[in-house]
């Protein structure tokens, strides 16, 4: 299993729209968690963090499934500017052990 | 809070040379984390310096190479350029270790001719 694996999408919804993403992870002794955003050309920036079993931040939400060892993002009532694509992290283990490792990402498209 | 600053911001160079890029972290942050992000694709890990000692190293040739200065501010330099190294390079930085986010500059745009 990859350390960190998404699906690339893209995902392509309607303004309002629910929209979920999974992420699975293979280092079981993982603790936190982050999801980020990223838009063309431009830098990673922190969404959410997720540290016990989940995380709410207004329509987003992240939650995690220690057991079957995926995180997953729930945006609910998306926007247009929703759309991008947005980054799993997870710690890293064996050589990568104290790293962060970014998934490869899931693209979004929000459309009218 | 001043964030991570990155420069330059665009960098033209031609094969062969050689390219020095720029980063200064969020205060108060002691690791400076490298990636290489070609047109595209996802982002690959290169160099996490921690406290001034390099901590890991991602898969990439030793012509990549860099330091952190007593201040945490760190450079990467890259040797002998070829044109597959054209891509946006990301420095971010955090507290340390993998409880922490990693915050990121707006990145250096590094053109090889």
């Amino acid at each position: 299993r990859k350390e960190v694996e998404q699906d690339p999408g893209p995902f392509n919804v309607p303004e309002g729209a629910t929209v979920a993403f999974n992420c699975t992870y293979s280092n079981s002794a993982s603790q936190s968690f982050f999801w980020y955003r990223q838009d063309c050309r431009k830098e990673p920036k922190l969404l959410m963090s997720v540290y016990s079993s989940g995380n709410e931040d207004g329509r987003f939400t992240a939650q995690l499934n220690r057991a079957s060892q995926y995180i997953s993002l729930l945006i609910r009532d998306s926007k247009l500017s929703d759309s991008a694509t947005y980054l799993c992290v997870a710690p890293g283990g064996g050589g990568s052990q104290g790293n962060l490792i970014f998934g490869k990402g899931t693209k979004l498209s929000v459309k009218p | 809070e001043a964030g991570v600053t990155q420069s330059p911001t665009h960098l033209i160079k031609t094969r062969g040379q050689q390219a020095t890029l720029r980063c200064s972290p969020i205060s108060g942050h002691t690791s400076v984390y490298w990636y290489q992000q070609a047109l595209g694709l996802g982002l690959q890990f290169l160099l996490w310096y921690d406290e001034g000692e390099e901590r890991n190293r991602g898969n990439f040739p030793p012509r990549f190479s860099g330091r952190q200065f007593p201040n945490y501010s760190s450079e990467l330099n890259v040797n002998a350029l070829e044109l597959e190294d054209s891509a946006l390079y990301l420095c971010a930085s955090s507290y340390g270790g993998s409880d922490q986010p990693q915050h990121f500059g707006d990145g250096t745009r590094l053109s090889i001719l």
